[in-house]
């Protein structure tokens, strides 16, 4: 059962307007949420994360909104630039034995900005 | 540069002839750990270590080993790969930051093909 789910697998957005990806999670244990931005052959990269006892943390372009009653969070790009096409993973952080969080991801939305 | 790097970054191979993949990070991170990204499924965490001499199965551990001798590397073995263990493989690393976070360094990824 995935504990992080991003249910849209794609998503389409002209550039200059708003991108909106969505996650949704399970687990109301987790104290960190974190969105990380992929390129082809490249590693996930950090973009920003959000404590668990915020409800927005924006950085630039990026921000994130936490919804913890819905358990619902989604990453705000504005404005969409091309160089913002990639995969974003959606990922929870949870404190197990050993004193690291480890992440959960999910599946992933592949975002395409189009000129 | 700080970074993790894995070699090597493409394999073609055959059902039951042993492979090891490096990991290395250049950080002094504590912790290190291999995930695994298929289609649909996201990233899944396989085996992690939170020190030298101590690591642990993360979700999808079967079929694979590890060792941490040393700081710095963390090689993922595959004693006698498969063909659904055909996927895309990342090492990440983690420091203080991620002790609270969950943040994670990753590597550029490893392309594995069993035939």
């Amino acid at each position: 059962d995935q504990q992080v789910k991003q249910n849209s697998p794609s998503l389409s957005v002209q550039e200059g307007r708003i991108s909106i990806l969505n996650c949704d999670y399970t687990n109301s244990m987790f104290d960190y949420f974190l969105w990380y931005k992929k390129y082809p052959a490249e590693g996930p990269t950090f973009l920003i994360s959000i404590s668990s006892i915020k409800d927005k943390n924006e950085d630039g372009r990026f921000t994130v909104f936490l919804n913890k009653s819905a358990k619902h969070l989604s990453l705000h790009i504005v404005p969409s630039q091309p160089g913002d096409s990639a995969v974003y993973f959606c990922a929870a952080s949870a404190r197990f034995s050993g004193g690291y969080n480890k992440l959960i991801f999910g599946a992933g939305t592949r975002l395409a900005v189009h000129p | 540069e700080a970074q993790v790097t894995q070699n090597p970054r493409y394999l073609i191979t055959v059902t039951g002839k042993k492979l090891t993949v490096t990991c290395s990070q250049n950080m002094n991170h504590e912790y290190m750990s291999w995930y695994r990204q298929d289609p649909g499924l996201g990233l899944r965490q396989i085996y992690y270590s939170m020190n030298v001499e101590v690591t642990d199965k993360g979700d999808v551990p079967e079929g694979y080993k590890v060792s941490r001798k040393e700081k710095r590397n963390f090689p993922l073995i595959l004693e006698s790969p498969s063909p659904n263990q055909t996927s895309l493989y990342f090492c990440a690393s983690s420091g203080d930051r991620g002790k609270n976070t969950g943040e994670l360094f990753f590597g550029e990824g490893s392309r594995l093909t069993v035939l």
